[in-house]
């Protein structure tokens, strides 16, 4: 069975200082990982995947996550936060064979001027 | 321009009213899908159907009724809803199923459901 825990509900950062959004999941299989962002009043917008090709994945507006198989995560990070970045990041896991989407409970990010 | 429309963007229905909701994608995708965003829950799959053909039904109540009358177009019957059933419906599409992750969801921005 595959599931993701999003380990941190609400994450506040200042301006230009690093983002961490932690996932930790479970999967039977070698999985596929997604990070999705929504902005308020906005469907979810695909952020980067992971499908087991390299383990440092870069996605767009200068995010990037890591897969690490021992440590079972796939942590979201970026070097200096802006403002636009505030939204809710939900990490995603695939279900193996299908196309059906297991997202964790999200974290909100808040960046503070 | 996300590539899914969805409308209305907000919804506000009586119990015994029947309304429908609608999705349309303009990227081409064979597979759409139904999902419903509830505060503090994870995002709930209702419905997938692909090449127009339903291939997944989560358990979701009667009184939601999805209909696909073709690839580009999805909707979403109301009818006797509960207050519970208050949420964010949000519709997304794929090129195709069952081809791993290389064939990302993309999501429709969602309609703002208040049941009264």
């Amino acid at each position: 069975a595959q599931s993701v825990t999003q380990l941190d509900s609400h994450v506040s950062v200042s301006e230009g200082t690093p983002v961490l959004l932690r996932c930790n999941y479970s999967s039977s299989y070698s999985p596929s990982l997604f990070w999705y962002v929504q902005h308020p009043n906005k469907g979810l917008q695909l952020l980067l995947k992971y499908t087991s090709a390299a383990t440092l994945v870069k996605g767009i507006n200068g995010f990037e996550a890591e897969f690490k198989k021992s440590e079972t995560s796939f942590h979201l990070t970026k070097p200096s936060a802006h403002m636009s970045d505030a939204a809710e990041y939900f990490c995603v896991v695939l279900q193996t064979g299908a196309n059906n989407l297991f997202f964790g409970t999200g974290t909100r990010l808040t960046v503070i001027p | 321009e996300t590539g899914v429309t969805q409308t209305p963007r907000h919804l506000v229905m009586g119990m015994t009213n029947k309304k429908s909701l609608k999705c349309e994608q303009h990227l081409g995708h064979n597979a759409m899908y139904w999902y419903k965003q509830s505060a503090k829950k994870p995002l709930e799959l209702m419905f997938v159907y692909n090449f127009k053909e339903q291939t997944e039904n989560n358990s979701v109540p009667s009184r939601f009724s999805p209909e696909c009358p073709n690839s580009s177009h999805l909707f979403l019957h109301l009818h006797t809803l509960q207050p519970e059933d208050s949420a964010l419906y949000l519709c997304a599409s794929s090129a195709s199923l069952g081809v791993g992750g290389n064939q990302p969801q993309h999501f429709g921005d969602g309609t703002r459901l208040s049941i009264l």
